[in-house]
């Protein structure tokens, strides 16, 4: 199947940095990307959508000056969280769409802001 | 609004026994409805699916029937492997947005 690459896995940051989190799609070209959240025990959480060359749709509630989003080729989309605070910590994960609703999902960015 | 409601984990089972873990949806219109697996370290990956009501998705010897009249997908195994223990997720997609919305999760534990 397709394989998505997420980095980094981990990531542990002061309070007031930003930092980027990368999904790359290693061996198909992705036109649409999707970012989630997870807090623990909790669903995995829709946060925006990333069409390539266009600017993401983010979902209700998700401030889209605080999760920068780009996917500026078909097989790279970014997430930056922009001055990250302790409540940002959180599991990221971004998945593709293939086809015929498929998605393939990356591994996951587990952040950690002290 | 469109949810997914499955039992909190963690399951714990010996090898052989039969698993199942509930997954209930409330949704508008007609969804998909599809099982993730995702094994320590690794992104989700499907597992399983089904698109209309009592379609059976099946594979690796997992099942799930899409049942319309309790909107229920209740994963199923008749003998677990020890392999098989990952996180198990349920999610529905609503036609032609290809956006999921995900349970919670049921961490699956198997002994030998």
């Amino acid at each position: 199947g397709a394989v998505v690459s997420q980095h980094p896995s981990r990531v542990i940051c002061k309070s007031g940095t930003s930092v980027k989190i990368e999904c790359r799609s290693l061996d198909f070209q992705a036109t649409t990307m999707f970012w989630y959240r997870q807090f623990p025990k909790q669903s995995l959480m829709l946060m925006a959508t990333s069409n390539e060359g266009s600017k993401a749709t983010y979902e209700q509630g998700v401030e889209k000056d605080k999760f920068l989003i780009n996917h500026a080729s078909l097989t790279l989309s970014t997430l930056t969280v922009t001055s990250a605070h302790p409540e940002d910590s959180s599991f990221y994960i971004c998945s593709a769409r293939v086809q015929d609703e498929k998605l393939f999902f990356g591994s996951g960015t587990q952040l950690s802001v002290l | 609004g469109n949810s997914v409601t499955q039992m909190e984990g963690p399951v714990t089972l010996s090898e052989e026994a039969f698993l199942t873990i509930n997954c209930t949806y409330t949704a508008t219109g007609y969804p998909s409805l599809f099982w993730y697996v995702q094994y320590p370290g690794e992104g989700l990956q499907l597992l399983l699916k089904a698109t209309k009501a009592d379609d059976k998705g099946s594979n690796k010897g997992f099942e799930a029937t899409y049942r319309k009249e309790t909107t229920s997908f209740h994963l199923e195994k008749g003998s677990v492997q020890v392999s098989d223990s990952a996180v198990y997720f349920c999610a529905l997609s609503t036609s032609g947005t290809y956006k999921y919305i995900f349970g919670t999760g049921t961490r699956l534990k198997v002994l030998a």
